[in-house]
């Protein structure tokens, strides 16, 4: 079945640098991948979403990247602000419904 | 922030009694998704709905099963509680179509003591 891979797990970066974090998965069928931000006690929170037909996409200081022949795509903060601290998580469809296969999470720290 | 409700926010009970926790949309959206949620596990699927009366299994169903009476309700319930069903449980709606984005509800603290 699907796997999706993580990396970092934690992750420090001064505050207005830019942090990028990596997944991989497993299911070339794939082809909806959506990245989740939480906040401590808090949902979460869907922040960027890209499909296949695409290998690009940026809102505002967030873009995420998709290379669907080495099935991995990543999450860029450009500009990082001390709000950007939180959990984020990967996401990759799998089967049908709308299912989605998690990442493990980051955990994204800014240092002042 | 979509229309979803989750009771009880938080419980606390003991090993071996039923629980239940309610997931309450009013998205009219088709699917709704359980979800647990423990650290280094990221947020894994327990069941979900694809429709009133229908339901499937994710990948961590055991010890768990789901009723979807109306569009709008989606219950979980323990059957027999145990301590490693302690978590904090999420609920997530999409529309029809595929690839639709999920949204989630606030999450329920479970304790089972």
């Amino acid at each position: 079945g699907e796997n999706v891979e993580q990396h970092p797990s934690t992750l420090s970066v001064q505050e207005g640098d830019s942090a990028v974090i990596k997944c991989t998965y497993s299911d070339s069928a794939s082809n909806y991948f959506p990245w989740y931000k939480q906040e401590l006690g808090k949902r979460p929170q869907l922040i960027i979403d890209i499909r296949s037909n695409v290998g690009e996409k940026k809102d505002q200081r967030i873009a995420v990247t998709l290379n669907k022949t080495a099935k991995h795509f990543s999450l860029h903060i450009t500009e990082t602000q001390p709000e950007d601290s939180a959990v984020y998580f990967c996401a990759a469809s799998y089967s049908s419904a709308s299912k989605i296969i998690f990442g493990s999470g980051t955990r994204l720290s800014i240092r002042p | 922030d979509a229309g979803i409700t989750q009771s009880p926010r938080h419980k606390v009970t003991e090993t071996g009694t039923p629980v239940t926790l309610r997931c309450h949309q009013t998205e009219n959206h088709r699917y709704m998704y359980w979800y647990r949620q423990d650290p280094g596990h990221g947020l894994r699927l327990i069941h979900y709905s694809y429709g009133v009366k229908d339901t499937d299994k994710g990948e961590v169903s055991d010890g768990y099963s789901v009723s979807r009476s109306k569009t709008e309700d989606f219950l979980l319930t323990l059957e027999s509680a145990t301590s490693s069903q302690t978590s904090v449980y999420f609920c997530a709606i999409s529309g029809a179509g595929d690839n639709q984005p999920q949204h989630f509800g606030d999450g329920t603290r479970l304790s089972i003591l």
